[in-house]
């Protein structure tokens, strides 16, 4: 099983900051890697997949990079309503696995 | 607007049975893989199973705590995506969502499935 490693855990920023937010594979994925913004009492939102592909819809702030085991999901000029817990999520192989979450606070 | 609805979770007991729906619009649900994610209480995403598109061949998998137990399956005809859960256990406590990654979700709703006894 692919394990997922998000750093770091919890994250407190101000608005208009630019965060990034790690996602590191035990092996090899591609870039088979998905991100999933989740706000409080809401659903999990996709916003951005294969590592880099991203969504209509979604703030062209958000962004993603990466390939094989290190990736980055990228927040620039950070919003109040960006405050959620950010997971990655790889689909190379099965069981497709979900990093721990990373939530960011705004300051 | 993408909308995927999940419903059909309730309260079950140990051993017992559900089906869960997600109803989808928006988007050409034929065409698009499926797949079901679930969150306990408190805890993080835990992917449970996919399904192909019918051109794909609707191929399936599952994780390996539902093996055996859950069964994903889809109706193209009425966009709608299904999880039949049996043999459930206290760990199958969670809110079920659906997703693709065809499309992200405008409205996204899950639906709470409680197993206590």
């Amino acid at each position: 099983e692919i394990v997922l490693t998000q750093s770091p855990d919890f994250q407190s920023v101000t608005p208009k900051e630019r965060v990034t937010i790690a996602c590191r594979a035990s092996q090899s994925i591609g870039n088979n890697i998905h991100w999933y913004q989740q706000k409080p009492d809401q659903s999990p939102k996709l916003v951005i997949k294969y590592a880099s592909q991203s969504f209509s819809g979604v703030p062209s702030r958000f962004s993603g990079s990466g390939s094989g085991t290190d990736f980055t999901l990228t927040i620039n000029s950070l919003e109040a309503e960006d405050a959620a817990t950010y997971y990655c999520h790889q689909s190379n192989s099965f069981p497709h696995t979900f990093g721990q979450g990373t939530k960011l606070e705004i300051k | 607007e993408v909308h995927l609805v999940a419903s059909g979770g309730d309260l079950a007991k140990p051993g017992g049975s559900l089906r869960l729906s997600c109803v989808a619009s928006g988007f050409t649900f034929s065409s698009a893989w499926m797949y079901w994610v679930r969150q306990a209480p408190g805890k993080g995403l835990e992917w449970v199973a996919q399904i192909g598109s019918r051109t794909d061949g609707g191929r399936t998998d599952y994780a390996a705590p539902v093996k055996g137990r859950f069964s994903i399956s889809r109706d193209d005809s009425e966009s709608t995506l299904f999880l039949e859960m049996s043999s459930l256990t206290i760990e199958d406590t969670a809110v079920y969502y659906c997703f693709t990654r065809l499309v992200t979700a405008d409205r996204g709703q899950g639906t709470l499935v409680t197993v206590s006894s």
